[in-house]
């Protein structure tokens, strides 16, 4: 049972824009920064979105990210057949004192 | 840039401990405000955080592992290490060491499978 909830599934065909959403509590969203990383099959898990919204350098600005209380969202427009993946959601817990994570989103282009 | 890569056993009987390595370069782990944690994946599920060691030194670790973690350093080798003691087959997984920082992109190394079975 992950910390942060996301659906487990979401679908696009390409050129379409695709959301991704989840969601927190107070202790982690609502008061920390949220990370969302993109994982391919048998690879580490590839940063995406850090401080709700930045980009690290060499990911295209197709994906975006966005976070209102204690929801956060990523967005992927223009959608091509290469961002199928598992895309996972993250911030800190002040509870916890560390990091959560969602449970992932297996994203299929159709 | 900042890079990590774990080293240690590919697999480890039951009962036994799990020792893992991350080697850090690009960046001293006795500096900035960044929390150098170990994270592990079950084969085909999400992502678990397991702890950390600050650069004070300092650790805590994830509750529902606290009792079997340690994670500790070697400064002079730029080095972080997981103990993760009585393991069972639930604690297969892939570890994954990686720099965390409070704000900011997070670096995370490449990760390696322990299977644990006798």
């Amino acid at each position: 049972q992950s910390v942060l909830t996301q659906p487990p599934s979401a679908s696009g065909t390409p050129g379409q824009r695709v959301t991704i959403s989840c969601s927190g509590s107070s202790s982690n969203i609502g008061s920390n920064y949220v990370y969302w990383y993109q994982q391919l099959p048998g690879t580490a898990p590839k940063l995406l979105i850090y401080n709700n919204n930045q980009r690290p350098s060499g990911v295209p600005e197709r994906f975006s990210g966005s976070k209102s209380g204690t929801s956060a969202s990523l967005a992927i427009s223009g959608l091509r057949s290469e961002d199928e993946a598992d895309y996972f959601c993250a911030a800190w817990d002040d509870s916890l004192s560390g990091r959560v994570f969602g449970g992932g989103t297996e994203l299929t282009v159709l | 840039q900042v890079q990590l890569q774990e080293s240690g056993p590919g697999l480890v009987k039951p009962s036994q401990t799990l020792s893992l390595t991350c080697t850090v370069s690009g960046g001293s782990i006795s500096s900035g405000a960044y929390y150098w944690s170990w994270i592990r994946q079950h084969p085909g599920k999400g992502l678990e955080w397991i702890g950390y060691i600050y650069n004070t030194g300092s650790t805590y670790y994830n509750p529902s592992l606290k009792s079997r973690v340690t994670i500790s350093r070697d400064t002079s080798e730029n080095q972080f290490s997981l103990r993760l003691s009585s393991v069972t087959a639930a604690d297969t997984a892939v570890y994954y060491c990686a720099r965390i920082p409070a704000a900011g992109r997070d670096y995370w190394g490449q990760g390696t499978l322990v299977t644990v079975s006798s």
